[in-house]
């Protein structure tokens, strides 16, 4: 089993509400992603990381934002949450071109 | 930009009934990967294909990369219960982002 975890794992939150998305790795992988998914659709890439100190967006365009300090964690985080970041959202890490191992996801809901 | 397409999007089968997935992709992919995602989980990794023309079997799935490196496909011998779920590819672009498939949901009927 892929030791990813991320926290919190359900999350209900009011409009305007800045929220953090927690994504922690224990395999050293230097690369780490943030996906979005909602249910039963394809998952769009919003962030990933190379390694420490470098992040880039993905396709989907995305209100948030990402941070890489450490290898192990990469939080997103949104700054003023709105009703339609309600979704699921997919933290992964791999190794060059590897299998990504994701985590358990986050369900945000945004009243 | 990249896309990489799955059809069908859905699958009704009868348990025992065959079933395949086909991946698309706009691109030519230096690899593919396929993944499967049971309802109310994760995305877990099945299998990876490098090689034009490769074809690699689990039990009783078989999976092909097309000599161009565009398409892939996922077939399912006699399938089970167990199988539910959705099904993706996924190929990387430039650089180390990949794109998944749309991705096919499975549905078994005992």
């Amino acid at each position: 089993e892929a030791d990813i975890y991320q926290t919190p794992r359900y999350l209900v939150i009011g409009t305007g509400k800045k929220i953090t998305l927690e994504c922690s790795q224990t395999m050293g992988h230097d690369k780490m992603y943030w996906y979005q998914q909602d249910p039963g659709m394809e998952l769009h890439l919003i962030h990933y990381s190379y390694g420490v100190n470098s992040t880039e967006k993905g396709d989907l365009s995305s209100e948030s934002t990402v941070s890489r300090i450490r290898t192990e964690h990469f939080p997103l985080t949104l700054e003023s949450a709105r009703p339609s970041h309600t979704s699921q959202y997919l933290c992964a890490s791999s190794e060059h071109r590897s299998e990504q191992y994701f985590g358990p996801g986050t369900r945000l809901t945004v009243t | 930009g990249q896309q990489v397409m799955q059809i069908p999007q859905y699958q009704h089968v009868q348990e025992g009934e065959d079933f395949t997935t086909y991946c698309n992709s706009s691109t030519t992919l230096s690899n593919i990967q396929w993944y499967k995602q049971r309802p109310g989980g994760h995305p877990v990794f099945l299998i990876q294909l490098v090689k034009s023309g490769e074809v690699k079997k689990q039990k009783r799935l078989t999976f092909q990369f097309g000599e161009a490196k565009k398409n892939s496909s996922l077939h399912i011998t006699a399938t089970q219960t167990t199988d539910v779920g959705t099904y993706f590819c996924a190929g990387p672009s430039t650089g180390n982002q990949f794109y998944f498939g749309t991705g096919t949901s499975l549905t078994v009927i005992p």
